[in-house]
């Protein structure tokens, strides 16, 4: 199995912070990479596919950029509704993998 | 509007099977751009995969559950089903289903609301 990494676990940020969260996969995967976006009760949303596809809806806030094992997700200016965890999601090969999940938390 | 959502009847046994059936709603899912997967959450493992279907039945497993696991789909109900054979404590998580897009970007562009499925005695 690809084994899926981000850093950091955690990150407190404030309102209007830029911030970046990293994924790092064990081997590597072009550009097959998904991020998503969890809150406390609910289902994942997609945000961003194939390392940097965004989503229709998503704010342009949100950027992504990556290849082969390193990636990265960058949001510019932090909103409330921001706060959130988010992952990361292999989909080059079965089984999908995804990290273990960034909290951003105020 | 695509809804997923998902239904079982309640608490699992021990060495029980887990059934879950996800019903789709406001898209068909014979569209064959797609494929439809369970997915399961829990606090100390994050987010597994378990396994995808496509609607002629063509299956994938996550290994770590490939020996007990089996998926059905249901086009005349539209609905998608999972079964976890011989469960423990370790199955008890957040179900979900998705549905997942082929081809070039392999994502899970939507979900259901989740279902907690708790094994116990």
């Amino acid at each position: 199995d690809i084994q899926m990494t981000q850093s950091p676990s955690s990150l407190s940020a404030n309102i209007g912070d830029r911030v970046t969260i990293t994924c790092r996969a064990s081997r590597d995967i072009t550009n097959n990479l998904n991020w998503y976006q969890q809150k406390p009760g609910k289902a994942p949303k997609l945000l961003i596919s194939r390392t940097s596809t965004l989503q229709s809806g998503v704010p342009s806030r949100f950027s992504a950029i990556g290849s082969g094992t390193e990636f990265a997700l960058t949001v510019s200016s932090l909103q409330p509704e921001d706060f959130a965890t988010y992952y990361c999601q292999q989909s080059f090969s079965v089984p999908y993998t995804f990290g273990q999940g960034t909290m951003l938390e105020i | 509007q695509l809804q997923l959502k998902e239904s079982g009847p309640g608490p699992v046994k021990p060495s029980e099977t887990l059934s879950l059936t996800c019903t789709v709603s406001g898209f068909s899912i014979t569209d064959s751009k797609f494929f439809w997967d369970w997915i399961r959450q829990t606090p100390g493992s994050g987010l597994e995969w378990i396994g995808t279907i496509s609607y002629t039945g063509i299956t994938y497993y996550n290994p770590s559950v490939q020996s007990r696991v089996s998926m059905s789909v249901d086009i005349s109900t539209n609905q998608f089903s999972l079964n976890l054979r011989t469960v423990t404590a370790a199955d008890t998580a957040v179900y979900f289903c998705a549905r997942h897009r082929a081809g070039v970007y392999r994502d899970f562009d939507f979900w259901g609301q989740g279902i907690l499925v708790s094994v116990s005695s």
